[in-house]
């Protein structure tokens, strides 16, 4: 599965969208981009997940470079709610199922 | 839908015991599951793949004979941390996928923070 680097942290205010960025320039044909989230001493939650599409759902959209190296997540009003550790991972659908995680992003909403 | 639980949610154990963490699927069945770590302020990461009737399979550098996991059952995993040491004190997240779903994520357990005194 191809690495992905993200910035270690990032602020926003409570109400503003927050941009969190991801590079994956190694990523192959066949890999997905998928983002979770970690609140504090929580299970990761999952977010969206994308192949070549920009997607969207209640939570959240996600911004994919045409040449697929690099990414964006986009929470449009963020919350304090939304403060976590947002991962950002890519990896071939169905094959082993496992995630490996990077270090991610920490971001904090501020009121 | 697709909850999965942990038991217990947290446990302190002496140094020397082991200790059972049980990781369950509540309303779907899942052949894979998979078991994770995570120390402070440190990622997850990935310990070892539970396959439903058959043998684990480990991440280079995880020790099989003291983490042993069991998958009996299509909605439970187990793991054992046998002889715990003070350095297995961590947070450990399991999680599973949905075997009749052509599903791309994997659904998280809430964690066990283990504690070995």
């Amino acid at each position: 599965d191809a690495k992905t680097t993200q910035p270690p942290s990032m602020d926003c205010a409570e109400g503003r969208a927050a941009n969190l960025p991801c590079n994956h320039s190694t990523i192959s044909g066949n890999e997905y981009v998928y983002w979770y989230r970690q609140i504090h001493s929580q299970g990761p939650q999952y977010i969206i997940h994308g192949l070549k599409n920009n997607e969207t759902n209640e939570m959240a959209s996600l911004i994919i470079t045409e040449d697929r190296k690099s990414s964006t997540l986009i929470l449009p009003h963020a919350t304090l709610r939304d403060t976590a550790v947002y991962y950002c991972i890519v990896r071939v659908a169905n094959t082993g199922n496992q995630f490996y995680f990077g270090t991610g992003t920490s971001l904090t909403v501020i009121p | 839908g697709a909850v999965v639980s942990q038991h217990p949610s947290w446990v302190i154990c002496k140094s020397g015991t082991s200790v059972k963490i049980e990781c369950r699927s509540l309303d779907f069945q899942a052949t894979t599951m998979f078991w994770y770590r995570q120390f402070p302020k440190q990622s997850l990461m990935l310990m070892a793949t539970s396959n439903e009737g058959s043998k684990a399979t480990y991440e280079q550098g995880v020790e099989k004979d003291k983490f042993l996991i069991n998958h009996a059952s299509l909605t439970l995993s187990t793991l054992t941390v046998t002889s715990a040491h003070p350095e297995d004190s961590s947070f450990y997240i399991c999680s599973a996928r949905d075997r009749t779903v052509l599903s791309y994520e994997q659904y998280f357990g809430p964690g066990t923070r283990l504690t070995v005194t």
